[in-house]
């Protein structure tokens, strides 16, 4: 079964620090692996995803995501963060054929401070 | 997004009514999932159907029962709501094809609370 770790619940950053969050996943296959936003009251946003190629992939935001096989990871990074980055942010992991369901992770809360 | 749509967005319920939710899209996609989220576990899969009357379960999907009659509408119901169903629902569609998974996009999410 597939599953998906994101072992920081809380993260808080300076404005303007840079951002790393973590994400590893277990799946016994190539797997396509996502990272979703999600503001207070909303629904979730897609941020990036990766299928496979270059494993450096780029997403929305300014944000990006470095695909480690080696290491089972797929961590979040941005270079800069903004107070609107504040936000819940889940990574997911499915199946590349056919239908997939995705499974997603706890979730890391991201509080940026002045 | 606007071509997902939840109703109602928000829902007090007693406990031992059923209770549907709907999910409606615009997209004529072939995938439709029902997640429930809550505080310290994330997203869990509900049910979820592959087409029209085609419906599976998922890992929580114990009290609730699910319909697609139409590709755009897949029905959530709660036979008997109870106070452990109160939680914030999503539907998501996708167009993933053979050999092809391009993630969800998500509804705005119903708020579904059981007294």
């Amino acid at each position: 079964a597939q599953s998906v770790t994101q072992p920081d619940i809380h993260i808080t950053v300076s404005e303007g620090a840079s951002l790393e969050l973590r994400c590893n996943y277990s799946y016994g296959a190539t797997p396509y692996l996502f990272w979703y936003v999600q503001s207070p009251g909303q629904g979730l946003q897609l941020l990036l995803k990766y299928f496979s190629g270059d494993t450096l992939v780029q997403g929305i935001k300014g944000f990006e995501a470095e695909f480690k096989r080696s290491q089972s990871s797929f961590n979040l990074r941005k270079p800069s963060v903004h107070w609107s980055d504040a936000a819940e942010y889940f990574c997911a992991v499915g199946a590349g054929s056919g239908y997939s369901t995705l499974t997603f992770g706890k979730g890391t809360m991201l509080l940026v401070s002045p | 997004d606007a071509g997902i749509t939840q109703s109602p967005r928000h829902k007090v319920t007693e406990t031992g009514t059923p209770v549907t939710l709907r999910c409606h899209q615009t997209e004529n996609h072939r995938y439709m999932y029902w997640y429930r989220q809550d505080p310290g576990h994330g997203l869990r899969l509900i049910h979820y159907s592959y087409g029209v009357k085609d419906t599976d379960k998922g890992e929580v999907s114990d009290g609730y029962s699910v319909s697609r009659s139409k590709t755009e509408d897949f029905l959530l119901t709660l036979e008997s709501a109870t106070s452990s169903q109160t939680s914030v629902y999503f539907c998501a569609i996708t167009g993933a094809g053979q050999g092809h998974n391009y993630g969800y996009t998500f509804g705005s999410g119903t708020r579904l609370t059981v007294v």
